[in-house]
């Protein structure tokens, strides 16, 4: 099965600052890289995503970054607001994206 | 959007009994659902793939009698915590794709339902 690291696990700064967080899969058949942001309680929400034959996305202030051939993927954040903390989960997936298997978490705290 | 409802938000139950949480899909048809379970402070795990019509798919480690599928219809899958214990108690969230739309549609999910068990 599909293993998923996720780094780091908090993550601390200032606002303005830029965010990273990468996420490290060991399944070569993984074809749907997607980001998801958490707020406690609620649903996890899709912020990003990328397929396989595409290196890079970017939407604003939110870009994933993708290199198949080391197998990970990282989440950039740039002009980090306050109302980006939350928790950032990766997800990568084989079979379009259907079986999603989460990678442990990222706290993000965006410092005011 | 589409869109994913689950029900109840919140439920206190007793050990030992049963607890049942729909998952439905408001606005397109899904022939295969998904349940996930998180505990406090960690990441959310698959338990199982719900399939409209078939037996559900459950992950490694997970007890398909006390967890109980059923995906009677293409908009409604529920799940059903049996004998509940308070070790149940977790946040549950089902998960779901408009099987019209195309491979590349995300994945909508239900608010969640934080079960717990006294």
């Amino acid at each position: 099965g599909e293993n998923v690291e996720q780094h780091p696990s908090t993550l601390s700064v200032q606002e303005g600052d830029s965010a990273v967080i990468k996420c490290t899969y060991s399944d070569s058949a993984s074809n749907y890289f997607p980001w998801y942001k958490q707020e406690l309680g609620k649903r996890p929400q899709l912020i990003i995503d990328i397929r396989s034959n595409v290196g890079e996305k970017k939407d604003q202030r939110i870009a994933v970054t993708l290199n198949k051939t080391a197998k990970h993927f990282s989440l950039h954040i740039t002009e980090t607001q306050p109302e980006d903390s939350a928790v950032y989960f990766c997800a990568p997936a084989t079979e379009y994206g259907n079986k999603l298997v989460f990678g442990a978490g990222t706290i993000l705290r965006v410092k005011s | 959007g589409a869109v994913v409802s689950q029900h109840p938000s919140w439920v206190i139950c007793k050990s030992g009994t049963s607890v049942k949480i729909e998952c439905r899909s408001l606005d397109f048809q899904a022939t295969t659902m998904f349940w996930y379970r998180q505990f406090p402070k960690q990441s959310l795990m698959l338990m199982a793939t719900s399939n409209e019509g078939s037996k559900a798919t459950y992950e490694q480690g997970v007890e398909k009698d006390k967890f109980l599928i059923n995906h009677a219809s293409l908009t409604l899958s529920t799940l059903t915590v049996t004998s509940a214990h308070p070790e149940d108690s977790s946040f549950y969230i089902c998960s779901a794709r408009d099987s019209a739309s195309s491979y590349n549609s995300p994945l909508h999910f239900g608010n969640g339902t934080r079960l717990t068990v006294t």
